[in-house]
Order: structure tokens, then C-alpha cells, then sequence
């Protein structure tokens, strides 16, 4: 099946740092790659939609200078989390789609992200 | 507008026994997806099966299957035999003309031993 990297999975760093987040589709060529962000005991919150090749689009209340999202070629999505605070700590999830009706969105592993 | 409405947060069943997940929605749209996902602890989101507008037969994938009542606009997850694997939370999701998903608010699955 097919299978989305991202990398990495944990990240603690101190208040004010700028985390990358890697979103790599291994075996296909995902037109479309989402970001989403995730509380705990609750569903996954859609930020931000992205083309390869084109600005990404943010969901109402993402700041789009906060939350950097880069396409870069039809396999690899970042998301930077720019001078991250506490309140940024969160799991942060990416999907790919290939783009078909039918195909599911495939996930990555996730990223559990502790702004101290 | 469009949403996705699962009405149990949590369920415990016992090992073995078949298991419900309920899941009804709610489009104007003629054409769309329904979606089951698998979370574990762990974090990772992990697809389980996938129900078009308009098929006509109800999804099945392995011991998971889907059932589709387009008139009732509900898309349960039936899972049969229920392992110890299978707790985790199960979100419904349903994808948009815009092809993102519109995800409930999940359903925390424990089996017991």
C-alpha cells in the first residue's frame, strides 16, 4: 500500500525555536498533501492544504506565518512551526492523496511536538 | 452544511464478539467518499475502508465492513470477531467536493479479554 514518511516523530525544544516537519509520499505522487493538527482525546483539525507548486491553503484562524508550509515536488511537504511557544505543543499529523475519487488519504506517523 | 456525527464516545466489548461503530453524515452533495480510520495510541492513522456515494455494495476488507444505508445517510463499521488489536479510536471521515475529509469526533474502541 502506499506509505508516507514524516520525520520526525518527537521534537522537544525550547520556546522560540523553528521546527521542520517532513512529509515524504515513498511510492506514489501525492498531488495533494494536508496538514492536520491534533489535541488530545479529540479528531483531527485540518490546517492547511497544499499543491505541489503552489501557496498553500489555510484553514480559517492558521496563522500563515506561523504554520510555513512548502510543496516542493509531488512527494515532500514541511510544515515549520515558526519561534514556537508552548501553546504550539501538539501532534501534528500529514496525509498525501494521489488525487483519484476513490483513493483514501494516507497518513504519516506523526509528529508529537513539546515547546518548553 | 456538511458533517459527520458519531454518537459514541467510548465502547467496551469483549473479545471475540462482533462490533458496531456508529457513523451517519450529513451532504447536499450527490457525489462523495465515506472513510474509516484506525488510530491507535501509538498516533499513526491507519485506513480501514472506504465507501463510495455511489456503490451499490457495501465495502468489505477482511473482518471490516462497511454498512451503508444511503437513505438514512449512516456508514457503520462492522468489525467481526474482535481482536485486542482492534482497540484504538475509530474516526469516520467523509470527503468533500474539495477533497478534504470532514472527520467525527471518533469513537474510543476497547475489547476486553
Amino acid at each position: 500500500g502506499a506509505v508516507v514518511s514524516q520525520h520526525p516523530s518527537r521534537v522537544i525544544c525550547k520556546s522560540g525555536t523553528s521546527v521542520k516537519i517532513e512529509c515524504r509520499s515513498l511510492d506514489f505522487q501525492a498531488t495533494t498533501m494536508f496538514w492536520y493538527r491534533q489535541f488530545p482525546k479529540q479528531s483531527l483539525m485540518l490546517m492547511a492544504t497544499s499543491n505541489e507548486g503552489s501557496k498553500a491553503t489555510y484553514e480559517q484562524g492558521v496563522e500563515k506565518d506561523k504554520f510555513l508550509i512548502n510543496h516542493a515536488s509531488l512527494t515532500l511537504s514541511t510544515l515549520t512551526v515558526t519561534s514556537a511557544h508552548p501553546e504550539d505543543s501538539s501532534f501534528y499529523i500529514c496525509s498525501a492523496a494521489g488525487g483519484e475519487g476513490n483513493q483514501p488519504q494516507h497518513f504519516g506517523d506523526g509528529t508529537r511536538l513539546s515547546i518548553l | 452544511a456538511q458533517k459527520i456525527t458519531q454518537t459514541q464516545p467510548g465502547m467496551f466489548v469483549q473479545e471475540k464478539e462482533a462490533v458496531t461503530l456508529d457513523c451517519t453524515y450529513d451532504t447536499s452533495d450527490q457525489s462523495y467518499g465515506l472513510f474509516w480510520y484506525k488510530q491507535p495510541s501509538s498516533g499513526e492513522m491507519i485506513f480501514l475502508i472506504y465507501q463510495g456515494s455511489y456503490d451499490e455494495q457495501n465495502a468489505t476488507e477482511g473482518r471490516y465492513s462497511l454498512n451503508f444505508q444511503k437513505a438514512r445517510k449512516s456508514a457503520n463499521l462492522v468489525i467481526s470477531a474482535s481482536q485486542l488489536g482492534d482497540s484504538a479510536m475509530y474516526f469516520c471521515a467523509m470527503r468533500d467536493s474539495n477533497y478534504q475529509l470532514i472527520w467525527g469526533a471518533g469513537t474510543k474502541l476497547i475489547i476486553k479479554p
